[in-house]
């Protein structure tokens, strides 16, 4: 069980857009449509943004989407804010109740 | 709302057992709903899922981390707790207990996190 691989950093300005890949294989990203992402601002917990792939929980901002295409998963920020500047991580069920993250992605609000 | 928080030592010695336990306030660790699980992060580095355990006692884990995991619940005491046994600095880490919703199999209540230091 690997890591997803996610690109270790992205930047954008306020008001751009941003996509954050998380590629797997065909065990884990490309056999379930249940790959969730997570915001970590320093110091504190994660939080849930998107979850099977593209639903937002309850209180998140429509500005976050999530998709998927193949053993790759996205999400996209539009419309950058400052406090959008934070580290991101996403997870997916790999198979026999077992969940695995990638290694995660800091996104720099230029 | 639903808290949830981690308790144990922030020290421990090489080769001896981490031992955690989260206390979960303001629902039921009996719900059909939810598993509850152990997530960890090396300081600067990335987050592992360790185990997760269902309320009826169902374990899941790590395969990586499986021989050395010991993930039990405690329902009188609405309590779940992790051992790690044989640890080296490598498990040296900010470890968090969390709530996940199995039918959509996302993690959506975290505790604050607590650091576990590997060290003689």
């Amino acid at each position: 069980q690997s890591a997803l691989t996610q690109p270790a950093s992205v930047s954008g300005s306020p008001g751009q857009s941003i996509t954050i890949s998380c590629t797997g294989t065909s065990s884990d990203v490309g056999s379930y449509n249940l790959v969730s992402w997570y915001q970590q601002h320093p110091g504190k917990a994660p939080k849930v943004m998107i979850y099977e792939g593209s639903k937002r929980p309850s209180g998140v901002s429509n500005r976050f989407s999530g998709s998927k295409s193949g053993n790759t998963a996205s999400l996209t920020i539009s419309g950058l804010q400052a406090e959008d500047e934070a580290d991101y991580y996403c997870c997916s069920y790999a198979g026999s109740s077992t969940w695995v993250f990638g290694g995660g992605t800091k996104l720099t609000v230029l | 709302q639903l808290q949830l928080q981690e308790s144990g030592p922030g020290l421990v010695k090489p080769s001896e057992t981490l031992s955690l336990t989260c206390t979960v306030s303001g629902g039921s660790i009996s719900s059909s709903t939810y598993y509850w699980g152990w997530i960890r992060q090396p300081p600067g580095k990335g987050l592992e899922w360790i185990a997760s355990i269902y309320y009826s006692g169902s374990t899941y884990h790590n395969p990586s981390l499986k021989s050395r995991v010991t993930i039990s619940v405690d329902t009188s005491k609405n309590q779940f707790s992790l051992k790690l046994s044989s640890v080296t600095a490598a498990d040296t880490a900010v470890y968090y207990c969390a709530r996940h919703v199995r039918s959509n199999d996302y993690f959506d209540y975290w505790g604050q996190g607590t650091l576990v230091s590997v060290s003689s």
